[in-house]
């Protein structure tokens, strides 16, 4: 994941907003993502947003892509207790290559 | 629906030993990817199955080898286990179709001691 950052650490009042960033490096990168890991678990993908988009929004959660920066961020409204986890950001960069290169990682900690 | 099952859930084994992991992808998935996740870190590629054929190789040694089934199902095998391959080995399948929704199994936690 050396090609995709992301802070170590969030932590985020219950009921506020979180926004994790993180950057990439490859502008040919095709789709990207954000996934969730709960303890012990494997990921679940949240959601995800192709490279000629901007934003997209589903329920509380946001991803605004930045493609000038190569800067990613998730939104999530409304932060709950369920929402302590590690968040993923990973990019696609070969059309038709499944391979994802993911970040380190971002621990969102909620403080009740 | 299933989604992606991957046997067995943990596993200890000794330096230099053989070790199978197994994925079952999503029902009418037919590609399946394998990625090492290292504690503390993000997953890293190992390999793309689709339709039986490698697809895609990540940065991993002779060591690792994987095989796609008829089914679609698949085999990630590692040989002479060394301390470093303790991991979170994680499969994730995906719809042709729909290629850009990878969805991952729970994991296979594996120990080297």
């Amino acid at each position: 994941g050396e090609d995709v950052e992301q802070s170590l650490f969030l932590s985020v009042r219950e009921g506020d907003s979180s926004v994790i960033n993180c950057t990439y490096t490859d502008s040919s990168s095709t789709y990207l993502y954000w996934y969730k890991q709960e303890p012990g678990a494997g990921l679940q993908l949240l959601t995800y947003i192709f490279s000629n988009m901007d934003m997209k929004q589903d329920q509380r959660l946001t991803v605004l892509l930045n493609k000038k920066d190569k800067h990613l961020s998730l939104r999530i409204a409304d932060t709950q207790t369920g929402d302590s986890a590690i968040y993923f950001c990973a990019e696609r960069r070969d059309f038709g290559n499944e391979k994802l290169t993911f970040g380190t990682g971002t621990r969102l900690t909620i403080i009740p | 629906d299933a989604g992606v099952t991957q046997s067995p859930t943990h596993l200890i084994k000794t330096r230099g030993q053989h070790v199978t992991l197994r994925c079952s992808p999503i029902s009418g998935h037919k590609s399946v990817s394998w990625y090492q996740q290292v504690l503390g870190q993000g997953p890293q590629f190992i390999f793309q199955y689709y339709e039986k054929e490698e697809r895609g190789r990540g940065n991993f040694p002779d060591r690792f080898s994987a095989r796609q089934f008829p089914n679609y199902s698949s085999e990630l095998n590692v040989n002479a286990l060394l301390l470093g391959d303790s991991a979170l080995y994680l499969c994730a399948s995906s719809d042709w179709a729909l290629f850009y929704e990878q969805y991952f199994g729970p994991g296979t936690r594996l120990t080297v001691t």
